[in-house]
C-alpha cells in the first residue's frame, strides 16, 4: 500500500526560483493538506482542499500556491523561493468530511532549502 | 483560529516509568482529539485518537484523557520502552480547515 507519496524527497532551491511539490494518494480520501514544520513549530497548515476543485488557505499560505488536480493529487507550487521558506513539507490526506474527521495519513516529507 | 498549546516541549523518562504530556485548546467546536507519534525523518503517524462524546480512551500501553469543560486532552505511557522515544504531538480536529498541531514534546527514554 502506497498511501501518500510525496516527491521530491530533498530539494535545494536557489532564492527566486520555483518549483512544484507533488502529493498523490491512493485511499480514495477527499480533503488534502499541506503543511509545513519547522523545529518548534509544530506543522503548520499552508493549504487544504476539502473536494476535488476546492482549496482554502491554512495558517501560512503566503508565497505559496495549491492545485487539485484530481481527487488522487495535490500540488503545492512555491512562485519565488525565498530562504524562509527552508522547511520540511508534508502532504496529508483524510476521509473527511465522510463520517467527521478520522485518521490523516502523511506522506515522507519533502525536505527544501532554499539559498 | 483554534490555537493548541502543548507541554512539556521535552520529557526525559526512565525506561519502565510513565510519561504524561498535557495540552490545552482554545475551540470550544473542536471535536477530535488525535496524538501523532513521528520518528525521525518520517511524516507523523496516529497512536490514538479520542472523540468529544467520550472522556478517556485506552490502547495496550497508551491512554488518552479528554476534559471538554476545561478544554484540556492528555496523553498517558505506561512502561514505557526504547522505541517510544520520538516526537509526539497532541492536536485539535473541528471543521474544514484541517488539524491543529500542538509544537510537539520530544519524548527521551533513558535506559
Amino acid at each position: 500500500n502506497a498511501g501518500v507519496t510525496q516527491t521530491p524527497k530533498f530539494q535545494v532551491l536557489k532564492t527566486g526560483q520555483s518549483m512544484t511539490l507533488q502529493c498523490a494518494q491512493d485511499m480514495n480520501h477527499n480533503s488534502m493538506y499541506w503543511y509545513r514544520q519547522d523545529p518548534g513549530m509544530g506543522l503548520r497548515l499552508i493549504y487544504y482542499s476539502a473536494s476535488e476543485g476546492t482549496t482554502d488557505k491554512g495558517e501560512v499560505p503566503n508565497g505559496y500556491n495549491v492545485s487539485r488536480l484530481n481527487k488522487r493529487e495535490f500540488s503545492l507550487r512555491l512562485e519565488s523561493a525565498a530562504p524562509s521558506q527552508t522547511s520540511v513539507y508534508f502532504c496529508a490526506s483524510s476521509a473527511y468530511p465522510g463520517q467527521g474527521h478520522t485518521e490523516a495519513f502523511f506522506g515522507q516529507g519533502t525536505r527544501l532549502t532554499v539559498v | 483560529g483554534e490555537n493548541v498549546e502543548q507541554h512539556p516541549s521535552t520529557l526525559s523518562v526512565q525506561e519502565g516509568d510513565s510519561a504524561v504530556i498535557k495540552c490545552t485548546y482554545s475551540d470550544s467546536a473542536s471535536n477530535y482529539f488525535p496524538w501523532y507519534k513521528q520518528e525521525l525523518g518520517k511524516g507523523p503517524q496516529l497512536i490514538i485518537d479520542i472523540r468529544s462524546n467520550v472522556g478517556e480512551k485506552k490502547d495496550q500501553r497508551i491512554a488518552v484523557t479528554l476534559n471538554k469543560t476545561a478544554k484540556h486532552f492528555s496523553l498517558h505511557i505506561t512502561e514505557t520502552q526504547p522505541e517510544d522515544s520520538a516526537v509526539y504531538f497532541c492536536v485539535s480536529g473541528g471543521g474544514a480547515d484541517g488539524l491543529t498541531f500542538g509544537k510537539g514534546t520530544h519524548l527521551i527514554i533513558q535506559p
